[in-house]
């Protein structure tokens, strides 16, 4: 069992839809995670930070996390053509500044207009 | 916000020659960088954490003889791909840490022919 599984989609959704995706994982030393978002052939983009479980939003964004569930998810409202990306989940046991970063395969969004 | 770039963003390079990946951190200063690979469809993977003025500290199965990190300065770490073969072929991208964060830069598309 991989460390961390995400549904690589591809995902494709009209615009205004709300969109899901999700990660789980296995390691229960995992405290820190992250969404990041990344457009084709350019370095990933930090969306979302969390370190606790719940929910934290950030406009159009919502993060989740359950730990008791290992399983945390990323809600795009409202979903635009410019949100079509690939999204990752990343993971961290020590916070995202020490590059233990684990990463998801990335789900490959298309908001179609 | 921190802004990380990259040098060159694609490369094709002969068998057997040797690539350097440039990686800056433009507008602030970074005494850890990290350098990722990342092959089509698959996750990033951490190659080794660099750290200025002394040596990088390689992932396990990373060849650190193959893989030379040099972190000269705050601002720049470079990644030399010793003796490319076609199997190096891959996105590479580096990270540099500030507060609690990791910055990516837009990566490096390195083919070996």
């Amino acid at each position: 069992q991989k460390e961390v599984e995400q549904d690589p989609g591809p995902l494709s959704v009209p615009e205004g839809a709300i969109v899901s995706l999700n990660c789980t994982y296995s390691n229960s030393a995992f405290q820190y995670f992250m969404w990041y978002r990344q457009y084709s052939r350019k370095g990933p983009e930090l969306l979302m930070y969390t370190y606790s479980s719940g929910n934290k939003e950030d406009g159009r964004f919502t993060a989740q996390v359950d730990k008791s569930s290992k399983y945390i998810s990323l809600f795009i409202r409202d979903s635009q053509p410019s949100d079509s990306a690939t999204y990752l989940c990343a993971m961290s046991a020590f916070g995202g500044s020490q590059g233990n970063l684990i990463f998801g395969k990335g789900t490959k969004l298309s908001v179609k207009p | 916000g921190a802004v990380v770039s990259q040098h060159p963003s694609w490369v094709i390079c002969k068998s057997g020659t040797s690539v350097k990946i440039e990686c800056r951190s433009l507008d602030f200063q970074a005494t850890t960088m990290f350098w990722y690979r990342q092959f089509p469809k698959q996750s990033l993977m951490l190659m080794a954490t660099s750290n200025e003025g002394s040596k990088a500290t390689y992932e396990q199965g990373v060849e650190k003889d193959k893989f030379l990190i040099n972190h000269a300065s705050l601002t720049l770490s470079t990644l030399t791909v010793t003796s490319a073969h076609p199997e190096d072929s891959s996105f590479y991208i580096c990270s540099a840490h500030q507060t609690y964060e990791q910055y990516f830069g837009p990566g490096t598309r390195l083919t070996v022919t």
